[in-house]
């Protein structure tokens, strides 16, 4: 089955810096790759995705790559806000399977 | 425009107890999906319905679990005994499309067995 990596585990940037997550995945056949953030006593929300045949996806302040070849992907958040603190989660998925990273948890000091 | 709920918020139980976690998912969509969450093992799938039918419930933990769609609206699982170790956040999530496609999570149930 698919095995999602996921790091660091751990984040802390000062207001205003870039965070930026990693993930690689094992499975070839993966095509969608969304992000999840999920506050404290709260279900996972989806933030952003990108599919197989886009390499990069921008929404406002954050961004995602993907690297099929390598296959690895990345979340990229600028200008963080307190408001980003959170966990962060990576998935990959063929079909409606999705295989979740073990999370990060970023703290955005003010 | 609901998201996906879920209820109860909470639930405590003792060990043996029969435990009912419920969820009404984003109306349209066709997918539902249950998730279990632990610090252990993260998010992990237990079971996946599409258009009300079971495709996937090759999470299922054990026989003690079980999952019933009887509507689109609708969707239970089921622990009985309960356990201990059963003890984590069960989310419900939905989606519109059979692949690929964007799974919108609920508040989640947390499962505290004793």
């Amino acid at each position: 089955g698919e095995n999602v990596e996921q790091h660091p585990s751990t984040l802390s940037v000062q207001e205003g810096d870039s965070a930026v997550i990693k993930c690689t995945y094992s499975d070839s056949a993966s095509n969608y790759f969304p992000w999840y953030k999920q506050e404290l006593g709260k279900g996972p929300q989806l933030i952003i995705d990108i599919r197989s045949n886009v390499g990069e996806k921008k929404d406002q302040r954050i961004a995602v790559t993907l690297n099929k070849t390598a296959k690895h992907f990345s979340l990229h958040i600028t200008e963080t806000q307190p408001e980003d603190s959170a966990v962060y989660f990576c998935a990959a998925a063929n079909d409606y399977k999705l295989s979740f990273g073990a999370g990060t948890t970023v703290t955005v000091r003010a | 425009d609901a998201g996906v709920i879920q209820s109860p918020r909470h639930e405590v139980t003792e060990m043996g107890q029969e435990v009912t976690l419920r969820c009404k998912p984003i109306s349209g969509h066709n997918s539902l999906f249950w998730y279990r969450q632990t610090m252990m093992r993260g998010l992990e799938l237990l079971i996946y319905f599409n258009n009300n039918v079971p495709i996937d419930d090759s999470g299922m933990p054990e026989d003690r679990f079980s999952a019933k769609m009887p509507n689109a609206s609708f969707s239970t699982l089921k622990i009985q005994p309960s356990e201990p170790r059963d003890s984590a956040v069960y989310f419900c999530a939905s989606s519109l499309a059979l692949r690929g496609g964007e799974q919108y999570f609920g508040p989640g149930t947390r499962l505290t067995v004793t």
